[in-house]
């Protein structure tokens, strides 16, 4: 039983390289997230796809695209990475984007930029 | 808009002894409501969810949560800790309004250590 799979698991970038974290999900949802976790913030939603061909903007969007590839992947690309985006970031899916659809999670990708 | 509020930064309680997290929310309607837990080097494992009906809920792990809509709080208790319940644990509530529908809004999670 996979669920969500995230790749890479770890990452070390320099300033300004740019690089796409991949996630993909085996669970028929036809909505997914990325979030980023920070010490002491929670998670913060960065971008979302409520159905394959549709991306939305969270709380903390600046500095990220997406790409709904289909409806089992969606990926997270830094253009030009930034130490401020030294996070752990989880992408999730719901079988839709409703309130009474739980969010499943991925193990994360921890993502240091120097 | 919404919001969690999760007290506790860190909580430490001995094995065998009993569990309350607390975890306040702002919403206008009736809420969504999670609780999730998160282990080191992990993503996040979702222990229950209220969504109407009665407000005691039943999650795995032998843990439960009350909705107390006069105090806006949704707190996770458990009888008796194990160690294997230290984790780190998440509320989170859900928006059923216009552009943010579907999204989870998290509180910044309560750290909870458990004494042999």
């Amino acid at each position: 039983n996979a669920g969500v799979t995230q790749t890479p698991k770890f990452q070390v970038l320099k300033t300004g390289q740019s690089m796409t974290l991949q996630c993909a999900q085996d669970m028929n949802h036809n909505s997914m997230y990325w979030y980023r976790q920070d010490p002491g913030m929670g998670l913060r939603l960065i971008y979302y796809s409520a159905s394959e061909g549709t991306t939305d903007k969270g709380e903390v969007p600046n500095g990220y695209n997406v790409s709904r590839l289909n409806k089992r992947e969606f990926s997270l690309r830094l253009e030009s990475a930034a130490p401020s985006q030294t996070s752990v970031y989880f992408c999730a899916s719901s079988y839709q984007t409703g309130n009474n659809q739980p969010q499943h999670f991925g193990d994360g990708t921890r993502l240091s930029i120097l | 808009a919404q919001s969690v509020t999760q007290p506790d930064i860190h909580i430490t309680v001995s094995e065998g002894a009993s569990l309350e997290l607390r975890c306040n929310y702002s919403y206008g309607a009736t809420p969504y409501l999670f609780w999730y837990v998160q282990s080191p080097g992990q993503g996040l494992q979702l222990l229950l969810k209220y969504f109407s009906g009665d407000t005691l809920v039943q999650g795995i792990k032998g843990f439960e949560a009350e909705f107390k809509r006069s105090q806006s709080s949704f707190n996770l208790r458990k009888p008796s800790v194990h160690w294997s319940d230290a984790a780190e644990y998440f509320c989170a509530v859900g928006s059923d309004r216009g552009s943010t529908l579907g999204r989870l809004y998290f509180g910044r999670g309560t750290q909870l250590t458990v004494w042999p």
